[in-house]
């Protein structure tokens, strides 16, 4: 079975600065697919940035980028100049790549927020 | 284009009541997931449905039902409601199957079984 572990229930960080979310996974599976998700009050989970685990390349989508390490099954989210929209609940996940296996298995989340 | 929609949006039902969620799914998506979420069990995938067809389930009991018309939209049913089931009930939905395509969310169900 899969599992995604979050070991910050909480962080913080001053607006401009950067700060960087850690995630572990464990999985028995070559190919799959990890995020990281949002979830601002609004309860709405968007999706923040998706690394398949075949790309070496970690992915960036602007301010927020990943190191992802393949052999030691970790995923951290590194966000850049941070800003107050940035406050949430953050989510990693983990997704296989077999048929019929278009299940997201979740870590506990970070929640994190930007100070002024 | 539209996004995901789910109704309601808050429920309050009795225990040993029964509840039906509606998702819609963004136009042209034939892929649609739901999940629940509770403080203490975090997120947690319920099952998936593909085409009118249940294709995944997680570990939930009996209770706890779904299904897919053919327009792609997706209802879940629980029956026999327990305190525990008071959660907020996310749908995602996507193109296709796999993590290649991105899964869309809904804002969710809110449930609170009293």
């Amino acid at each position: 079975a899969q599992t995604v572990t979050q070991s910050q229930p909480e962080m913080s960080v001053q607006e401009a600065e950067t700060v960087t979310l850690s995630c572990t996974y464990d999985t028995s599976e070559n190919n799959y697919y990890l995020f990281w998700y949002k979830q601002p009050p609004s309860r709405q989970m968007i999706l923040v940035i998706r690394q398949e685990a075949y790309k070496q390349q970690n992915a960036t989508e602007n301010r927020f980028s990943v190191n992802f390490q393949k052999a030691a099954k970790s995923f951290s989210l590194k966000i850049s100049d941070s800003q107050l929209g940035d406050t949430a609940m953050y989510f990693c996940a983990f997704m296989g790549d077999q048929t019929g296996a278009n299940n997201l298995f979740f870590g506990t989340g970070t929640r994190l927020t930007v100070i002024p | 284009k539209a996004g995901v929609t789910q109704t309601p949006r808050y429920l309050i039902k009795t225990r040993g009541q029964q509840v039906t969620l509606s998702c819609s799914p963004i136009s042209g998506h034939r892929s649609v997931s739901w999940y629940q979420q509770t403080p203490g069990q975090g997120l947690q995938f319920l099952f998936e449905y593909f085409s009118e067809t249940q294709r995944n389930k997680g570990n939930f009991p009996g209770r706890f039902s779904g299904r897919q018309f053919s327009n792609s939209r997706s209802e879940m049913n629980v029956s026999t409601l327990e305190l525990g089931d008071s959660a907020l009930y996310l749908c995602a939905s996507s193109l296709d199957a796999g993590g290649s395509t991105e899964a869309f969310f809904g804002q969710g169900t809110r449930l609170t079984v009293v």
